[in-house]
């Protein structure tokens, strides 16, 4: 059961375009979510979050936006540059659920010259 | 520095062997995470600790086995029930308090033939 659902594995965006990843989850409980970036063989590094009473967060480059009645979360990378490419994964942590931090799947974003 | 350090990088048993993977903290940090990475899966949760001789079942805790008998230290064993053991493992740590980030080490590759 996925409840942290990343629906497109793959992204292929110009540099210097916007790029967009989607996450949908499926558990009202989540409260704060986050986006992380990761290299083959490495660990993920972390981006950017987002908590539930928000519905954007800015950060350079990098706004995460959330849409909680559609239970929705997109990140935005503009302008995109060839060093964004990498597996992004999205993540969220339970109301009350302690520490537990649920992922995605990945979206690997692929940035063209 | 400060970090996180999972060691080895990349790790080869045989099967039926039970194996034990090492992951050290110096960031202070209460809650340390394992997760399995499988190519298309995203991250899948195995077990979390979220305070010293205290740990909870992840998402696909059969056939793996922890301790937390230090803050700093919170190693998994892989036993020979796993079905599937060849897989990325990572490690991660946060503060106690919840919504935040989670710091992932560099990952053990462990290869069960």
């Amino acid at each position: 059961d996925q409840q942290v659902k990343q629906n497109s594995p793959s992204l292929s965006v110009q540099e210097g375009r916007i790029s967009i990843l989607n996450c949908d989850y499926t558990n009202s409980m989540f409260d704060y979510f986050l986006w992380y970036k990761k290299y083959p063989a490495e660990g993920p590094t972390f981006l950017i979050s987002i908590s539930s009473i928000k519905d954007k967060n800015e950060d350079g480059r990098f706004t995460v936006f959330l849409n909680k009645s559609a239970k929705h979360l997109s990140l935005h990378i503009v302008p995109s540059q060839p060093g964004d490419s990498a597996v992004y994964f999205c993540a969220a942590y339970l109301a009350g659920g302690g520490n537990k931090l649920t992922f995605g799947t990945g979206t690997q974003l692929k940035v063209e010259l | 520095d400060g970090g996180i350090t999972q060691s080895p990088k990349y790790l080869f048993r045989k099967e039926g062997q039970n194996v034990t993977l090492s992951c050290e903290q110096n960031l202070n940090h209460d809650a340390m995470y394992w997760y399995r990475q499988d190519p298309g899966q995203g991250l899948r949760l195995i077990y979390y600790s979220q305070i010293v001789n205290d740990f909870q079942k992840g998402d696909i805790a059969e056939g793996y086995s922890v301790s937390r008998e230090k803050k700093e230290s919170f190693p998994l064993t892989v036993t020979s029930a796993q079905k599937n053991p060849t897989a990325f493992y990572l490690c991660a740590s946060s503060i106690s308090s919840v919504n935040t980030e989670a710091f992932f080490g560099q990952g053990t590759r462990l290869t069960v033939v």
